[in-house]
């Protein structure tokens, strides 16, 4: 099976523009999750999103939003940049069966966002 | 609240020797432990978990993990390093129930294995 992908892989935006970032999971898994990863901050959860409903938030602001298709694609959208959104972004997918409490999470390689 | 703590900034190991990488953890309830590894420019590939059972853990590349209730432990081992196993190490810990894919990690610890 393919793993999981993200589009594009690299970004560089400026202060108060909004960017838009892709998440392809592996077949048939179900959920998907969005982390940032930052040096200051470390691996922080932004979101996940099953059957198209998002049912975990993390501690975010609500510049940061995401969706997800009925395919299980799933994007996240930055409005409003802030240099401190320069981060690497990170999708994890997982089957999500009955529940999912024993779900294993497989990582995409990430988007690097640059806010200049 | 949930919480992981690596205390190791960087764990240094001469290759052919064994590795500990050391993870505690804070959790209500039933914890669900991860080991990731992240190589550079890339994202984090999944290496064991202990969602419940035997206390010792196998994972990918001969890496084991030992669960710790008591000491609320979780680390990371290999008996033999390799210099390829130089890399990021993160611990994340989900909650048993309820918490359903929301990991949360330790900082992160990086291994150099030195020839």
């Amino acid at each position: 099976k393919a793993g999981v992908t993200q589009t594009p892989r690299y970004l560089i935006k400026t202060r108060g523009q909004q960017v838009t970032l892709s998440c392809s999971p592996i077949s048939g898994h179900r959920s998907v999750s969005w982390y940032q990863q930052t040096p200051g901050q470390g691996l922080q959860f932004l979101f996940e999103y099953f059957s198209e409903t998002q049912r975990n938030k993390g501690n975010f602001p609500g510049r940061f939003s995401g969706r997800q298709f009925s395919n299980s694609r799933s994007e996240m959208n930055v409005s409003t940049l802030e240099l401190g959104d320069s981060a690497l972004y990170l999708c994890a997918s997982s089957p999500s069966l009955a529940g999912g409490f024993a779900d294993t999470q497989y990582f995409g390689p990430g988007t690097r966002l640059t806010v200049l | 609240a949930q919480s992981v703590a690596q205390p190791e900034d960087q764990v240094n190991v001469a290759e052919g020797n064994p590795l500990t990488v050391k993870c505690t953890y804070s959790v209500s309830g039933n914890p669900y432990l991860f080991w990731y590894v992240q190589y550079p420019n890339r994202g984090l590939q999944f290496l064991l978990k202990y969602i419940t059972g035997d206390n010792l853990v196998k994972g990918s590349y001969g890496f084991e993990a030992e669960f710790n209730k008591s000491q609320t432990s979780f680390h990371l081992k290999k008996p033999s390093a390799l210099v390829s196993d130089s890399a990021l190490y993160f611990c994340a810990v989900r909650r048993g129930s309820g918490g359903y894919n929301k990991l949360i990690f330790g900082a992160g610890t990086r291994l150099a294995v030195h020839p």
